[in-house]
C-alpha cells in the first residue's frame, strides 16, 4: 500500500529555535497533503491544507508566520516551526492523499514528536 | 457545533468480547464519508474502516464493522472477539463532500482497553 513517512519521528530543540518537519509520499503524487496537531490524549487537530504549488490554508486560529508550510513537489510538503516555545511541543501529524474523489484513500504518516526545551 | 462526537472517554472489555464505539456527526452535505482509525501508544494512525454516504450496506473489514445508522447521523464501530492487541485510542472521522482538497475531522477519541 501506499507509505508516507514523516522526518524526524523525534525532535527536541531549545526555545526559540526553528524546526522543520518533512512529510513525503513515497510512492504516489499527492497533491493535496494535510498538517495535524495533537497534544496527549485528545484529538487530531487540522491546522493547514498544503497544495502543491501554492499557498497552504490555514485553520482559523493557526499562526501562518508561526507555521510554515511549504509543498515545493508532488511527493513533499514541510512544516517548519519557527522560534518554537514550550507550548508548541506536540505530535505532529501529516496525511496525504492518494487519487480523486471521496474514497478511503488517505494515508498518514508516522508522526514527529516535538518537545521545546 | 461539533461535527464529530465520541460520548465514551473510555472504554473496558474482557478479550473475545465484542464491543461498540459511538461515533455521531453533524452535517448537512450529501455527501460525505466517515471513517475509523486506530492510534496506539506509538502515535501512528491506522486505518480500519470506511463507509460513504450513499452506500446502502454497512462496511465490514474483518472484525470490524460500521453500523450506519443515516437518518440518526451515527456511525458506531463495532469490533467483535475483542484481542488484547486492540487496545488504543479510536478515532471516529468524516469528510464532507467530494473534494481532493478535503481534510477529515476528527472526534476526540474513545480509548478501549481490553483485558484477559
Amino acid at each position: 500500500g501506499a507509505v508516507v513517512s514523516q522526518h524526524p519521528s523525534w525532535v527536541i530543540c531549545k526555545s526559540g529555535t526553528s524546526v522543520k518537519i518533512e512529510c513525503r509520499s513515497l510512492d504516489f503524487q499527492a497533491t493535496t497533503m494535510f498538517w495535524y496537531r495533537q497534544f496527549p490524549k485528545q484529538s487530531l487537530m487540522l491546522m493547514a491544507t498544503s497544495n502543491e504549488g501554492s499557498k497552504a490554508t490555514y485553520e482559523q486560529g493557526v499562526e501562518k508566520d508561526k507555521f510554515l508550510i511549504n509543498h515545493a513537489s508532488l511527493t513533499l510538503s514541510t512544516l517548519t516551526v519557527t522560534s518554537a516555545h514550550p507550548e508548541d511541543s506536540s505530535f505532529y501529524i501529516c496525511s496525504a492523499r492518494k487519487g480523486l474523489g471521496n474514497t478511503g484513500e488517505l494515508f498518514f504518516g508516522e508522526g514527529s514528536r516535538l518537545t521545546v526545551l | 457545533a461539533q461535527k464529530i462526537t465520541q460520548t465514551q472517554p473510555g472504554m473496558f472489555v474482557q478479550e473475545k468480547e465484542a464491543v461498540t464505539l459511538d461515533c455521531t456527526y453533524d452535517t448537512s452535505d450529501p455527501s460525505y464519508g466517515l471513517f475509523w482509525y486506530k492510534q496506539p501508544s506509538s502515535g501512528e494512525m491506522i486505518f480500519l474502516i470506511y463507509q460513504g454516504s450513499y452506500d446502502q450496506q454497512n462496511a465490514t473489514e474483518g472484525r470490524y464493522s460500521l453500523n450506519f445508522q443515516k437518518a440518526r447521523k451515527s456511525a458506531n464501530l463495532v469490533i467483535s472477539a475483542s484481542q488484547l492487541g486492540d487496545s488504543a485510542m479510536y478515532f471516529c472521522a468524516m469528510r464532507e463532500g467530494h473534494q481532493a482538497g478535503t481534510a477529515l475531522i476528527f472526534g476526540k477519541g474513545t480509548t478501549l482497553s481490553v483485558s484477559s
